[in-house]
């Protein structure tokens, strides 16, 4: 069963407008929501991360949104670029618990 | 300071035969974790060290699979009897901890194929 689950599979957005990557989760024990951006031939790196006690959580060009009634986060992307071109992995986390559960990505595609 | 790394990155291998995977973390980060990543999917966990014991092994898919980490640092994933399916790319992680909002920090990877 897959407890976190994330649309769309691909994305393709032109440079300046905003990339919206949704995800999903099931699991109300969990805590805490990182985006992962992943590169061909590189190991994920953590984007930014949301705890529940927030709605927003902004940190340059990237906001998460969170509505935990909905139980729903989403990665916006503004006035990207194609610099930003990779995968895009949610992933959640609760309590104690130590492992990541990723959402399946999101590929991102941003033309010049 | 350094990352996580591991060796090899590239890693071909017959059905049938024995592969190791190392880990590197990064200085100081107790906790190490293993994860599986197929095409087209997001990491899946494999197995968690605190220090030197393995504290959940519940993510390795089989008896074939196992790991170590004596002396509380570099860690070696081993693979027996390897099949097609194990092909994947396998990543390591480590952080300070294992608190909930310590952030892991991935490797490159090992792309593990078997043919």
């Amino acid at each position: 069963q897959q407890q976190v689950k994330q649309s769309p599979q691909s994305l393709i957005v032109q440079k300046g407008g905003i990339s919206i990557i949704n995800c999903a989760y099931e699991n109300t024990a969990f805590d805490y929501f990182p985006w992962y951006q992943q590169f061909p031939g590189k190991g994920p790196a953590l984007l930014i991360a949301i705890r529940p006690d927030v709605s927003e959580k902004k940190e340059g060009r990237f906001t998460i949104s969170f509505n935990k009634s909905a139980k729903q986060f989403s990665l916006h992307i503004m006035d990207s670029q194609p610099g930003d071109s990779a995968t895009y992995f949610c992933a959640a986390k609760w309590g104690s618990n130590y492992k990541l559960t990723f959402g399946k990505g999101t590929l991102l595609t941003v033309n010049p | 300071g350094a990352g996580v790394s591991q060796t090899p990155s590239n890693k071909v291998t017959e059905k049938g035969k024995y592969v190791e995977l190392r880990c590197d973390p990064i200085s100081g980060h107790t906790a190490l974790y293993w994860y599986r990543q197929s095409l087209g999917q997001g990491p899946e966990f494999l197995i968690y060290f605190q220090g030197t014991g393995a504290a959940d092994d519940s993510g390795l898919p089989n008896d074939r699979f196992f790991a170590v980490r004596p002396e509380g640092s570099v860690s070696t994933l081993k693979i027996q009897r390897t099949e097609r399916g194990d092909s994947a790319m396998y990543l390591c992680a480590s952080s300070l901890g294992d608190l909930s909002y310590n952030e892991q920090f991935f490797g490159p990877g090992t792309r593990l194929t078997v043919l």
